[in-house]
């Protein structure tokens, strides 16, 4: 099973309002990141948050990330059309490999 | 900077052919990691290349198979091919190697498999 799982599976919302999904994961990580996939695509690197960090922002993306709950969120404020895109977290344990979670669908109606 | 290619974009490929795929990371990274998509089991990690050195696997059958070239360009090999292989897949290469931060990830090759 993979060590991140995102919820919900799938979010829609329209434009101009804000997006929020969730992760949550098994073991202690050293990082989080958030990654956005366009249909089909390859996978575009978003914001990573370290463990000793409770949140991060980037542009309209807001990341908080609660070790104790081993969770992490995603903030998506003001969405666009352009948003519409499956978001997926990584976990990172370190000296190894990144875990991806299910993802997240987003749509976002003009 | 140009960013990770993947060569070729689009396979198709019958049962029991074998199937070589490549990836070109970002100039200075040496790690390449790739990945398999498939709508029922989501994003898996095959395996992991640093310096040209396979540093980490993940659990796939040894019909999938690596390597990484001294430029740090990698291919990726699956043999015997079964309908099962048919995927996205995806490399990604990083400064410091998977699980360790932000890795760039290529568009993918589609593989299907008849």
């Amino acid at each position: 099973s993979q060590q991140g799982e995102e919820d919900p599976q799938a979010l829609s919302i329209q434009e101009g309002e804000n997006a929020t999904m969730n992760c949550s994961y098994k073991t202690s990580i050293n990082n989080l990141q958030w990654y956005r996939q366009n249909s089909g695509r390859g996978l575009v690197h978003l914001i990573l948050i370290r463990s000793n960090e409770r949140e991060k922002h980037s542009g309209r993306l807001r990341v908080t990330l609660d070790t104790s709950k081993k969770s992490s969120s995603l903030l998506i404020t003001a969405s666009r059309a352009a948003d519409t895109a499956s978001y997926f977290c990584a976990t990172d344990r370190g000296a190894g490999k990144s875990t991806f979670g299910d993802g997240t669908t987003l749509t976002v109606k003009p | 900077k140009a960013g990770v290619t993947q060569t070729p974009r689009y396979l198709i490929k019958t049962r029991g052919q074998q199937v070589t795929l490549s990836c070109s990371p970002i100039s200075g990274h040496r790690s390449v990691s790739w990945y398999q998509q498939t709508p029922g089991q989501g994003l898996q990690f095959l395996f992991e290349y640093f310096s040209e050195t396979q540093r980490n696997k993940g659990n796939f059958p040894g019909r999938f198979s690596g390597r990484q070239f001294s430029n740090s360009r990698s291919e990726m090999n699956v043999s015997t091919l079964e309908l099962g292989d048919s995927a996205l897949y995806l490399c990604a290469s990083s400064l410091e190697g998977s699980g360790r931060g932000e890795q760039y990830f290529g568009p993918g090759t589609r593989l299907t498999v008849t």
